[in-house]
């Protein structure tokens, strides 16, 4: 079963826009989730983080917002850039896991100039 | 600093066949993660260290896969009696504790081929 899902896999915005790819759960252990994003032949890098106590988190051109009540969250990239093009992985984890990451299946992300 | 290397970066190999990948963590994280990435689909959990000994390798699909980290530095996969369906990037992650909070550092995978 596909514990988190990004039902999106592509999405096109314009330079300077801004950018909201979505993520669903269904797992409600799921108490820590993170963006990662992923270029072409390398491995997914580290971008954004939220608890399950929050229900936003801020970083610069980076917003994540979490609904629990409706096991959603979001990342809105704003102003969006060329450069932001690339595969944006939503991952989730609970402490009655351990340290295992469950990931969607991707968002392909891309900017236009 | 040096992030998470891995080797080899591709390798093919025929149905049947043994093969061993490579993992080297960056220096003093002490958890380490493998993940196996198929075609369109997100990184999948096979198995987690703490220091030399596996935590969590209830990712693994079966007894073809096996993980070590002996020194509790660099790790390897191996793979046995490789099939088709064992063809996919696989991804090896380190992070600074265990903690389910930690962020997990990727390298760049190693994309493996069976013919």
């Amino acid at each position: 079963d596909q514990q988190v899902k990004q039902n999106s896999p592509s999405l096109s915005v314009q330079e300077g826009r801004i950018s909201i790819l979505n993520c669903d759960y269904t797992n409600s252990m799921f108490d820590y989730f993170l963006w990662y994003k992923k270029y072409p032949a390398e491995g997914p890098t580290f971008l954004i983080s939220i608890s399950s106590i929050k229900d936003k988190n801020e970083d610069g051109r980076f917003t994540v917002f979490l609904n629990k009540s409706a096991k959603h969250l979001s990342l809105h990239i704003v102003p969006s850039q060329p450069g932001d093009s690339a595969v944006y992985f939503c991952a989730a984890s609970a402490e009655t896991s351990g340290s295992r990451l469950t990931f969607g299946e991707g968002t392909q992300l891309t900017v236009n100039p | 600093g040096a992030g998470v290397s891995q080797t080899p970066s591709n390798k093919v190999t025929e149905k049947g066949k043994y093969v061993e990948l490579r993992c080297d963590p960056i220096s003093g994280h002490t958890a380490l993660y493998w993940y196996r990435q198929s075609l369109g689909q997100g990184p999948e959990f096979l198995i987690y260290f703490q220091g030399t000994g596996a935590a969590d390798d209830s990712g693994l699909p079966n007894d073809r896969f096996f993980a070590v980290r002996p020194e509790g530095s660099v790790s390897t996969l191996k793979i046995q009696r490789t099939e088709r369906g064992d063809s996919a990037v696989y991804l090896c992650a380190s992070s600074p504790g265990s903690g389910w909070r930690n962020e997990q550092f990727f390298g760049p995978g190693t994309r493996l081929t069976v013919l």
